[in-house]
Formats: C-alpha cells, sequence, structure tokens
C-alpha cells in the first residue's frame, strides 16, 4: 500500500486568496487523483493529475480555479484560486501505484471566511 | 461520472449483530469495487475491494458480493464490534482507474 501525507492539514484563508495543497506519496504510484469532501458529505473527484502532462478535469471544475501540477510520480499540488466561503471544505489526494487500489491522504480542512 | 446509489443511509446494529450495505451503479463497464471506511476526522481507508472476475470475497469479518448482471454490490460485516462505527462508502471504477463515490452509510453498533 501506499503512504499519502498532505501539506498543510488545515487552513483559515481569506476570501480572495489561494492556497497551495502538497501530496507526498512515499511510493512511486501510477496515478493521483485531488478529491472535494463538504463536511457529512461524500467524496467528489475534481480532477486527475498526470505526470508531465495537463490535469484533467471533471465536469464542474475548471483548470483556472484548480490548477493541478504533477512533477513527478511521487508529488502533486492542487491550488484553490481566488477562494470564496464556497470553497470550504476537505481536500483529499489519493494514489496508488497500480492505479487502481487507491489510498487517501489525510486531507486538509480549508475554511475560507 | 458513473452514478452509484448506496443504502441504507444510516444503519444502527446491536453488537454481535450482522450489518449489510447496499450500492448499484449504472455502467455496465465498471470492473472495480472497492469499500472505504471513515472515522470521523480521518481519511477514507480502504477496508476491502473485488473485481469484476469475482463474485464474492471475504477478509475476516467483512465480505463483499457482486452481481455484475444486476449492477449491485453489497458489505457485509459480520459479529459487529463497537470499532466499526464510521461512515462507509461504496465505489465503483473502470479502466480509466477513476472512482465514484456513493452517499455514505452511517454506521453505529450499539453495546
Amino acid at each position: 500500500s501506499a503512504v499519502i501525507s498532505q501539506k498543510p492539514s488545515r487552513d483559515i484563508c481569506q476570501r480572495g486568496t489561494s492556497l497551495t495543497i502538497q501530496c507526498q506519496v512515499d511510493s512511486q504510484v501510477t496515478m493521483m487523483f485531488w478529491y472535494r469532501q463538504q463536511p457529512g458529505q461524500s467524496l467528489t473527484l475534481i480532477a486527475t493529475a498526470n505526470q508531465g502532462s495537463e490535469a484533467t478535469y471533471e465536469s464542474g471544475f475548471v483548470i483556472d480555479k484548480f490548477p493541478i501540477s504533477r512533477p513527478n510520480l511521487t508529488f502533486s499540488t492542487l491550488t484553490v484560486s481566488n477562494m470564496s466561503p464556497e470553497d470550504s471544505s476537505i481536500y483529499l489526494c489519493s494514489g496508488g501505484a497500480n492505479g487502481e487500489t487507491q489510498y487517501f491522504g489525510p486531507g486538509t480542512r480549508l475554511l475560507v471566511l | 461520472g458513473e452514478n452509484v446509489e448506496q443504502h441504507p443511509s444510516t444503519l444502527s446494529v446491536q453488537e454481535g449483530d450482522s450489518a449489510v450495505i447496499k450500492c448499484t451503479y449504472s455502467d455496465s463497464a465498471s470492473n472495480y469495487f472497492p469499500w472505504y471506511k471513515q472515522e470521523l476526522g480521518k481519511r477514507p481507508q480502504l477496508i476491502i475491494d473485488i473485481r469484476s472476475n469475482v463474485g464474492e470475497k471475504k477478509d475476516q469479518r467483512i465480505a463483499v458480493t457482486l452481481n455484475k448482471t444486476a449492477k449491485h454490490f453489497s458489505l457485509h460485516i459480520t459479529e459487529t464490534q463497537p470499532e466499526d462505527s464510521a461512515v462507509y462508502f461504496c465505489a465503483v471504477g473502470s479502466n480509466d482507474y477513476k472512482l465514484s463515490f456513493g452517499a455514505g452509510t452511517t454506521v453505529t453498533v450499539r453495546a
């Protein structure tokens, strides 16, 4: 299994600012994904982080709002840009060595005031 | 994404009894069906998964069954214990490895 860490674990931000979340995996993984989870809700896929190329976004999510980088097979970042209170949520990354089996990071709790 | 329905949304069981959660999906191309357990404030934790070429898989007190024809799969927890109390999510994946999640089931095991 892959061990995944995220930084920061939580943050409180002012509206209009941006926050970059880092995701680090302890081994090389084929696939990495970013999810959002509202309190008490399920997980919604934001995008697939592709190594060496642009991320693939799900319906309702756009690159200008959620730019993603994946410079190598163990690291990815998600930026939440021009934040509003509606962006308050938990952001989780996931990854898996064989692509299919995914393990999650601990999440980043974001509160936008 | 894939449409995944999960039932029930809440489940309360007496310690020692069994718990069953069911999920249905719509895309016949789906071929991977994991279950995650999420305790309050923690990350989702993979507890068991099954692939489309297998009908049933068991790991100690946890089992998953898959009916591809009917497009549904179920999680079975036997001899429930208080530490089984959590939110359980089913998910569905296909060849692009993206997962679509069910809405979740809050399981409470009464001592």
